[in-house]
């Protein structure tokens, strides 16, 4: 069965912070993995995209890495920001169906 | 600015009566788009996968006949909650991926309240 687990569920850090959250899936065949950050109320929105052959990407204070034979990623937040407070979901994509699962999502809360 | 659009924003109904809401894509094509369902501190749930010209397909335990979904272009799928229920409040969002780059676009999300 594809899971995507995320840890931690949650986490309170103090703003200028670095954090660091966790995706591990099973999902197989592997296509990609998407990062999303998704506000209260809204809609996800894209970080990063990472396929197969990636092992780190950046997105200005949003760094994410990948371990493909583990079947592990990781969401690195620098310098944390008072706007970084939302849900961080995981999304992995199967290669044939495009199918997508989803993690359970970490909610992160930046506080002064 | 959002490639995915949502509509309604939020929408506030009576039991038993029916609530539409679309997905478009803005500026690109998309043959597939998706409907989840969202409860409050969860995770994005898959609802079903509505496919332009052709029947949705729908998640296990999701009801075809009560979440009817309509994908009658390329630009544009809705999701009707027929006789809604205040079981059926939640958080709606629609994503759609792009052809040919794969990017997956989500919409803002509909907020459902069913009194």
């Amino acid at each position: 069965k594809n899971q995507v687990e995320q840890s931690p569920q949650s986490l309170i850090i103090l703003e200028g912070k670095n954090c660091t959250l966790q995706c591990n899936y099973t999902v197989s065949p592997f296509s990609n993995l998407r990062w999303y950050k998704q506000d209260t109320g809204r809609g996800p929105v894209s970080l990063t995209i990472m396929t197969f052959s990636e092992n780190t990407k950046s997105n200005g204070r949003y760094t994410a890495t990948l371990d493909a034979d583990t079947k592990q990623s990781s969401l690195h937040i620098t310098a944390s920001q008072l706007s970084d407070s939302a849900s961080y979901i995981c999304v992995v994509t199967t290669g044939t169906a495009s199918k997508l699962t989803f993690g359970t999502g970490t909610r992160l809360q930046v506080t002064l | 600015g959002a490639v995915v659009s949502q509509h309604p924003s939020w929408v506030i109904c009576k039991s038993g009566t029916s609530v539409k809401i679309e997905c478009r894509s803005l500026d690109f094509q998309a043959t597939t788009m998706f409907w989840y369902r969202q409860f409050p501190k969860q995770s994005l749930m898959l609802m079903a996968t509505s496919n332009e010209g052709s029947k949705a397909t729908y998640e296990q335990g999701v009801e075809k006949d009560k979440f009817l979904i309509n994908h009658a272009s390329l630009t544009l799928s809705t999701l009707t909650v027929t006789s809604a229920h205040p079981e059926d409040s939640s958080f709606y969002i629609c994503s759609a991926p792009r052809v040919y780059t794969g990017e997956l676009f989500f919409g803002e999300g509909s907020r459902l309240t069913v009194l």
